[in-house]
């Protein structure tokens, strides 16, 4: 089982809401990720975690929080956001860092803000 | 510098023909890896195929090869027998070792459109 699923899959805000996305994944990767891609651009990544710690932040602005509950869950904090952030966001996963392992992406979850 | 270069923005197939999608890379790390992925207009990143850096033979997945040539530093993606289905978004990544174990660098894409 490859997979790696995210939810909502579709999410509208305001600028001055606060909502959460949810990334799950049960293959045992200790490595999750968080990219955001706008349209017809490659993904850029945000975030990592390496064994539930956060590793790297790509100077990510603040109103992105990013928390990692456990080994399976990653959740992307969302507050007080601009309509430039407007993007497909995903999630994905890999067994650990090693450059030879391929990440595993979710189905994305596209937001909107207004 | 760019890393990884996808020199064809868009690219046309007619089906059950074959197709090269190209891919050029730069680094300098002895130990990486190069991914191809398909992204279909639902947006969901799906993998494809894996060549490592010490592999000798070129990796094959079904209909999709990639013709690595290390010297030349390319990772070009053959699609053998395309289908009206593989009209996607192609991305060309790269994972090095060391300390840019975690990131993968993408190129920036090929769309895809295959024919009936």
């Amino acid at each position: 089982d490859t997979e790696v699923t995210q939810t909502p899959k579709h999410l509208v805000m305001g600028m001055t809401n606060k909502k959460s996305l949810k990334c799950e994944q049960h293959m045992g990767h200790r490595a999750m990720y968080w990219y955001k891609q706008k349209a017809k651009k490659p993904p850029e990544l945000m975030f990592v975690y390496s064994y539930e710690k956060l590793s790297i932040n790509e100077s990510v602005p603040s109103r992105f929080s990013p928390e990692c509950p456990n080994s399976s869950l990653l959740n992307l904090h969302l507050h007080a956001l601009q309509p430039e952030d407007s993007a497909l966001y995903l999630c994905a996963s890999s067994p650990a860092s090693r450059s030879q392992e391929t990440q595993y992406f979710g189905p994305g979850t596209r937001l909107l803000v207004l | 510098a760019q890393k990884i270069t996808q020199t064809q923005p868009g690219m046309f197939v007619q089906e059950k023909e074959a197709v090269t999608l190209d891919c050029t890379y730069d680094t300098s790390d002895p130990s990486y890896g190069l991914f191809w992925y398909k992204q279909p207009s639902s947006g969901e990143m799906i993998f494809l195929i894996y060549q490592g850096s010490y592999d000798q033979q070129n990796a094959t997945e079904g209909r999709y090869s990639l013709n690595f040539q290390k010297a030349r530093k390319s990772a070009n993606l053959v699609i053998s027998a395309s289908q009206l289905g593989d009209s996607a978004m192609y991305f060309c990544a790269m994972r090095e070792g060391g300390d840019g174990g975690f990131k993968t660098i993408f190129g920036a894409g090929t769309r895809l459109f295959v024919k009936a």
